[in-house]
C-alpha cells in the first residue's frame, strides 16, 4: 500500500534551533501535502496545505515565518520549524493525497521537544 | 465551517465484544469520510474510506458506515481483540475546503 515516510521520527534541541522535518511519498506522486500539529490527547489540527511547486496555505493562526513549507517535487514536502521554543513542542503529522477523492496518507510523525 | 464530534471520547470493553463507534459532522457536503487508527505517540494508519456516493465499507472485521442525510458515521469492529485498542479517528473531507476534518478521537481499550 502506498507510504509516506517521515523524518525524523524525534528531535530535542535547544531553544532558538531551527529544525527541518522531511516528508515523502514513498510509491506515489502526492500533488498535495499536509502538515498537522497534534497536542496531547487532542486530535489533529491543519497546519497549512501545500502543492507541489506553489506556496503554501496556511491555517488561520499558523505563522507562515514560523512554520516554512516547501513542496519542491511530487514526492517530497518539508517543514522547517524556525528559532523554535518551548511552546512549539509538539507531535508533527505530515500527510500526502495522490488525487482529489483519495485516500490520505499518513507518515509516523515527529516528536519536537525544545528544551 | 465542518465541525466533526466523535462519541464516546473513550471506551473499554472485554476481548471478544462487537462494539460500535460514533462519528457526527456538521456539514453533510462531503467528499468522503475516512476511519484512521492511531496507536501511542505514532502516525495514523488508514482503515476505511467512504466516498459520498457509498453506504458502506468493509475490510475483515471492520465495518463502516456513512449516512450524508443526517451526518452520521460509525465504525463496527467485530469480535474485538486486545490488539484492536488504539485510539479512532475519524475525519471528513469536504470538496469545498479540500481538507479533511478530525473529529477529537475514541480512545479504545480492549481487556484480554
Amino acid at each position: 500500500g502506498a507510504v509516506v515516510s517521515q523524518h525524523p521520527s524525534r528531535v530535542i534541541c535547544k531553544s532558538g534551533t531551527s529544525v527541518k522535518i522531511e516528508c515523502r511519498s514513498l510509491d506515489f506522486q502526492a500533488t498535495t501535502m499536509f502538515w498537522y500539529r497534534q497536542f496531547p490527547k487532542q486530535s489533529l489540527m491543519l497546519m497549512a496545505t501545500s502543492n507541489e511547486g506553489s506556496k503554501a496555505t496556511y491555517e488561520q493562526g499558523v505563522e507562515k515565518d514560523k512554520f516554512l513549507i516547501n513542496h519542491a517535487s511530487l514526492t517530497l514536502s518539508t517543514l522547517t520549524v524556525t528559532s523554535a521554543h518551548p511552546e512549539d513542542s509538539s507531535f508533527y503529522i505530515c500527510s500526502a493525497i495522490e488525487g482529489l477523492g483519495q485516500p490520505q496518507h499518513f507518515g509516523d510523525g515527529t516528536r519536537l521537544s525544545i528544551l | 465551517k465542518q465541525e466533526v464530534t466523535q462519541i464516546p471520547a473513550a471506551l473499554s470493553v472485554p476481548e471478544g465484544e462487537n462494539l460500535v463507534l460514533n462519528c457526527s459532522f456538521t456539514d453533510s457536503a462531503i467528499y468522503n469520510l475516512q476511519w484512521f487508527r492511531q496507536d501511542p505517540g505514532k502516525g495514523l494508519t488508514s482503515l476505511l474510506l467512504i466516498q459520498s456516493s457509498q453506504r458502506e465499507q468493509t475490510s475483515g472485521r471492520l465495518n463502516a458506515s456513512l449516512d450524508k442525510s443526517s451526518g452520521r458515521s460509525t465504525l463496527y469492529i467485530a469480535a474485538s481483540q486486545p490488539g484492536d485498542s488504539a485510539t479512532y479517528l475519524c475525519a471528513a473531507y469536504s470538496g469545498s475546503a479540500r481538507q479533511l476534518t478530525f473529529g477529537s478521537g475514541t480512545q479504545l481499550t480492549v481487556l484480554p
